[in-house]
């Protein structure tokens, strides 16, 4: 299985909804990756987590927070959400984070619109 | 500070050959990849490189020079599924992966 899933594939909410965003990979990697994307922009990352534990936030405001429940899954809970964080989220995972063991394996993503 | 550079956009005819370059400025450098891109899809892997020299691998070539920061990816025997943006990206020294802001490659028939 060298797949990264997420769910849901688009999603809709108000700006004083809760939701999650959820990830999941089969491959062993110890390291995963959340991601921001506006349209033709780079992705922009979010956090890291290394081992299940965060290594990185990227100065990501509060109403954004990750969750790695276990090695193979990694959420992203939204709270209070302002319409210019629509874009798409992507989640990647790899092997580690070093050298070429940071080849990272990205999912489809979640088209997210915040009303 | 952090730089990456590669160019906004880049056409080019089937069958032709093509040149993506990208410069870099990071603080420290644990090797450089390259993904693709697809409009509306996630990133794919095309390449890594950590030491000087030139990887080939099918159409694709990727080429670094550390000295001089800079490494360029070479896509010979155009398709037309090869348009696409091709993003540069660094892992620095804390082993944190900074991306370029991506080429958009458009090829003509």
């Amino acid at each position: 299985d060298t797949e990264v899933t997420q769910t849901p594939k688009h999603l809709v909410m108000g700006m004083t909804n809760k939701k999650s965003l959820k990830c999941e990979q089969h491959m062993g990697h110890r390291a995963m990756y959340w991601y921001k994307q506006k349209a033709k922009k780079p992705p922009e990352l979010m956090f890291v987590y290394s081992y299940e534990k965060l290594s990185i936030n990227e100065s990501v405001p509060s109403r954004f927070s990750p969750e790695c429940p276990n090695s193979s899954l990694l959420n992203l809970h939204l709270h209070a959400l302002q319409p210019e964080d629509s874009a798409l989220y992507l989640c990647a995972s790899s092997q580690d984070r070093s050298g070429t063991g940071n080849e990272q394996f990205f999912g489809p993503g979640t088209r997210l619109t915040v009303l | 500070g952090q730089n990456i550079d590669q160019p906004t956009e880049m056409t080019a005819t089937e069958g032709a050959i093509v040149q993506i370059n990208c410069t870099y400025q990071t603080s420290g450098f644990n090797g450089l990849f390259w993904y693709q891109q697809h409009a509306g899809e996630a990133p794919t892997f095309l390449s890594y490189n950590v030491l000087d020299g030139l990887e080939e691998k099918g159409r694709f070539s990727s080429f670094l020079s550390r000295s001089k920061g800079y490494s360029y990816l070479l896509l010979k025997e155009l398709q037309m599924k090869d348009s696409a943006s091709y993003l540069c990206a660094v892992l620095n020294r804390d082993d944190k992966i900074i991306f370029g802001k991506g080429t958009r490659l458009h090829i003509l028939p």
